[in-house]
């Protein structure tokens, strides 16, 4: 599976938009972009996933660049509750495990 | 559904001593996983079952660590004997496939391992 690359930490004014990056430059036509987020102290929760169109769901929307070589996950109206770690994986779409890296801890501040 | 289940959810027992973890998956969910979750090591995948039947436990830290299976609603995690680094979350996840779309795995809450 393709490595994925995330800045450590990022802050965002409560009811801005967030925009989280993600690098996954090795990424391969059979591999997919996903999307967990954990908040402190509960499981992972998944958010959404693409393939190579931009997606949009209830959560979030995903942007995956026409080389695929980076994606970015934007949470239109962020929370408070949207605090927590983000985790962006590449997963093969035949039967890949989730690998999870070290994410993005989205502070989200009044 | 009530989501994966698992219990307890906090666990304190001393070096040397059994530890059995247990995950219910969401009914209808083919596939099972066991993740654990430390400072250092991060979030890692132990172990998985498709219909009940081990298919990668390459994760596994080693002999001491066993899961099983045995019917679609009942997983088991077992530390034997258990060893103050195992101190971790261990979590327990499901998922109605594992390749393609509509993949997504559903995480319990975890147990909270604490060996003195």
């Amino acid at each position: 599976d393709a490595k994925t690359t995330q800045p450590p930490s990022m802050d965002c004014a409560e009811g801005r938009a967030a925009n989280l990056p993600c690098n996954h430059s090795t990424i391969s036509g059979n591999e997919y972009v996903y999307w967990y987020r954990q908040i402190h102290s509960q499981g992972p929760q998944y958010i959404i996933h693409g393939l190579k169109n931009n997606e949009t769901n209830e959560m979030a929307s995903l942007i995956i660049t026409e080389d695929r070589k980076s994606s970015t996950l934007i949470l239109p109206h962020a929370t408070l509750r949207d605090t927590a770690v983000y985790y962006c994986i590449v997963v093969y779409n035949q039967g890949g495990k989730l690998i999870f890296g070290q994410g993005t801890e989205l502070s989200v501040k009044p | 559904d009530a989501g994966v289940i698992q219990s307890p959810r906090h666990e304190v027992t001393e070096m040397g001593q059994e530890v059995t973890l247990r995950c219910k998956p969401i009914s209808g969910h083919d596939y099972l996983f066991w993740y654990r979750q430390t400072m250092m090591r991060g979030l890692e995948l132990l172990i998985y079952f498709n219909n009940n039947v081990p298919i990668d436990d390459s994760g596994m830290p080693e002999d001491r660590f066993s899961a099983k299976m045995p019917n679609a609603s009942f997983s088991t995690l077992k530390i034997q004997p258990s060893e103050p680094r195992d101190s971790a979350v261990y979590f327990c996840a499901s998922s109605p496939r594992l390749a393609g779309m509509d993949n997504e795995q559903f995480f319990g809450p975890g147990t909270r391992l604490t060996v003195l």
